[in-house]
């Protein structure tokens, strides 16, 4: 399984664009790359997704440079409510994997 | 709400004691994964299970069983309770369509080992 590195920890001020980069030196060919959000006493929720290049949905961006050794999840204009730990996972896609949560980057938006 | 089911949302016993803990993945989702949270902690995979049977195994427990039925539910079986085991229990399911794998998260079942 590929290994993932995170900061432990980020402070951003309200309204200004937040990027969190994780390292995953060892990813293999089949592995995608996921983010999750997780609220404090709550299940996780999945933000996004990729495979390589830029991915963009209604509440996030990541990019992948081509070597796929890294990945960089973008969360534009935060809000206080982003305040979470944010997971970055690698994982072969389908049904049949062992999907390894770090301690992830637990960010606090300040007002 | 994702979809999936746990109870009970929360649980209190003693030591040594055996507890079960349920869930009910979304509708149409085959894989089933279990997941504990420790104080302060990353989420620890511990098991997962396709459509009725093992899949993958992290760090579980040889205190810890699980299983999943027909139904697709799935019951987390904890015996021999320690202090430790407190936590909260995650499980999530998925159906891993084409080349997007997502996980539904539950709400979490707590369990306070006294």
């Amino acid at each position: 399984l590929a290994k993932t590195t995170q900061p432990i920890s980020m402070d951003s001020y309200e309204g200004q664009e937040v990027n969190i980069t994780c390292s995953h030196n060892n990813i293999a060919t089949n592995d995608y790359i996921t983010w999750y959000q997780q609220f404090p006493s709550q299940g996780p929720r999945f933000i996004i997704q990729g495979y390589k290049t830029k991915v963009t949905n209604e509440v996030a961006s990541l990019f992948i440079p081509a070597d796929r050794k890294s990945s960089t999840l973008s969360l534009p204009r935060v809000s206080l409510s982003d305040t979470a730990v944010y997971y970055c996972l690698v994982a072969v896609s389908g049904g049949y994997q062992k999907v390894t949560f770090g301690t992830g980057t637990k960010l606090q938006v300040i007002p | 709400d994702s979809g999936v089911t746990q109870t009970p949302k929360h649980l209190i016993t003693a030591t040594g004691q055996r507890v079960t803990l349920r869930c009910s993945p979304r509708s149409g989702d085959l894989s089933v994964y279990w997941y504990q949270q420790s104080l302060d902690q990353g989420l620890q995979f511990l098991i997962q299970y396709y459509n009725g049977e093992e899949r993958a195994k992290g760090n579980i427990l040889e205190r810890f069983s699980a299983q999943q039925f027909p139904d697709l539910h799935s019951e987390l079986n904890l015996s021999s309770l320690e202090l430790g085991d407190s936590a909260l229990y995650f499980c999530a399911s998925s159906v891993a369509v084409g080349g997007v794998h997502e996980q539904f998260f539950g709400p979490g079942t707590r369990l306070t080992v006294l």
